[in-house]
């Protein structure tokens, strides 16, 4: 079956440490999306890649990093310098992010706890 | 800019009874629309999209949704809930950033719980 995985379902942090979320997807899809979601504040885009080694930045890019060397993988690292990590992060894909429009697809989402 | 707006985040309907879910957009371009469901810990599910086609769009579940241009809403209806329908429900619109590419925005979300 074609779909999103994302991993681990749950991850714990201390304050200080660097944690790599990870997301792999079988659909062949050109782009992928990190999400936050925050309970009441619906889902806010942190990076999304069209293409492989290509990514640009969403509306709350401060403190995370991403990589796209290859097609079905794009791991999103949490770095110390994100205040506030605590959350639920949720990795999508769709066939293409450009004019001709085509929904995303999620994956089942790492929930994040710093200690 | 595009914007999504769902009136009331939570709404509780008996068993049965209509689901109505409200969503109002802002868009300066012709909008793509959908709504998503979320059940507790999992990820969103499409379950259904307008994209300039039929006004009335139908989905999974029994759920669908008609796109109103003149009052810029596309609100989410079933006429018969089900206890299996108890998730949170998140309106989005399609934007076009300034690398040309299209991206979602999304609602705040709707709760809807169920009674028996």
């Amino acid at each position: 079956d074609g779909g999103i995985t994302q991993s681990p379902k749950y991850l714990f942090r201390k304050e200080g440490q660097n944690v790599t979320l990870s997301c792999e997807q079988n659909l062949n899809h050109d782009a992928m999306y990190w999400y936050r979601q925050d309970p009441g504040q619906g889902l806010r885009l942190i990076y999304y890649s069209q293409i492989v080694n290509d990514f640009q930045k969403g509306d709350i890019a401060e403190g995370y990093s991403v990589s796209r060397e290859k097609k079905e993988s794009f791991p999103l690292t949490v770095t110390s310098a994100q205040k506030n990590p605590t959350a639920f992060y949720l990795c999508a894909s769709s066939r293409s992010s450009g004019v001709f429009y085509n929904e995303q697809f999620f994956g089942p989402g790492t929930r994040l706890t710093v200690l | 800019a595009q914007s999504v707006t769902q009136l009331g985040s939570h709404v509780s309907v008996s068993e049965g009874a209509l689901v109505l879910l409200r969503c109002n957009y802002s868009s300066s371009v012709p909008p793509y629309l959908f709504w998503y469901v979320q059940y507790p810990n999992q990820g969103l599910q499409l379950l259904l999209k307008y994209t300039s086609a039929a006004t009335l769009v139908k989905g999974i579940n029994g759920f669908e949704a008609e796109f109103k241009k003149s009052e810029t809403s596309f609100h989410l209806t079933k006429p018969s809930a089900h206890m299996s329908d108890a998730a949170e429900y998140f309106c989005a619109v399609s934007s076009i950033s300034s690398g040309s590419a299209r991206q979602l925005t999304f609602g705040s979300g709707t709760q809807l719980t169920v009674l028996p």
